[in-house]
């Protein structure tokens, strides 16, 4: 079965650096999607991205976040300088067109 | 007002026991709905879709009430496996690429 892989499961990092986190899609899907989820707290959508550009973006993200899709398979979130309350799991999802989302494993992501 | 909000629980409930949980949503305009579950420390797992005539699978069954802007999520005979967080999602018309989940609702199943 067909499914949406991160890489790296854990990344640490000092405050100030940049990190992207990557991912890649169902190979057949065309919605991408970012969330982070602060430990203990709810699911945040952070962006969307259809053909090639951001589709929808929160308030989280701001100018520290660029997202990408380089090469037709990777799908890469940059964090330009992190802080500490970057701190958190960085879910990747993607859609073909119906309704379903699905869900990689997460990244988790500690600034110290 | 949050897009979303769940009773965060826990609930804890024997085997066997059946089980509800309500969301409710703050934009009439919202257009699908759905129930994901989450273990600790892993991705949400679409649970099931929940349809305007609500919908069954299993032991589970979702409903939709949009005239109170509620859905809700009846497990039944429940198992020691649904112990999880059960999060609500929510899909407003006026955007089909944003999704707004809930805080989601701990369940604790007990032998």
């Amino acid at each position: 079965e067909p499914e949406v892989t991160q890489t790296p499961s854990h990344q640490v990092t000092q405050m100030g650096q940049e990190v992207i986190l990557r991912c890649v899609p169902i190979s057949n899907h065309l919605y991408f999607y970012w969330y982070r989820q602060i430990l203990g707290q709810k699911v945040e959508f952070l962006v969307s991205f259809y053909n090639n550009e951001i589709s929808e973006k929160s308030e989280i993200f701001d100018d520290q976040f660029s997202v990408e899709r380089p090469d037709g398979s990777n799908f890469t979130l940059k964090i330009r300088s992190t802080k500490l309350e970057d701190s958190a799991m960085y879910f990747c999802a993607s859609r073909r067109g119906g309704d379903e989302q699905f869900f990689g494993p997460g990244t988790r992501l500690t600034v110290l | 007002r949050k897009e979303v909000e769940q009773d965060p629980g826990p609930f804890n409930v024997p085997e066997g026991a059946t089980v509800a949980f309500n969301c409710t949503y703050s934009n009439s305009a919202s257009q699908s709905f759905f129930w994901y579950r989450q273990d600790c420390r892993k991705e949400p797992k679409l649970l099931m879709s929940v349809y305007s005539s609500g919908n069954e699978d299993g032991r589970f069954t979702a409903q939709l009430n949009r005239a109170s802007q509620y859905i809700s999520l009846l497990i039944r005979d429940s198992k020691l496996s649904d112990s999880a967080t059960y999060l609500c999602v929510v899909n407003p018309l006026y955007n089909f690429n944003k999704f707004y989940f809930g805080s989601g609702t701990k369940l604790n199943v007990k032998p």
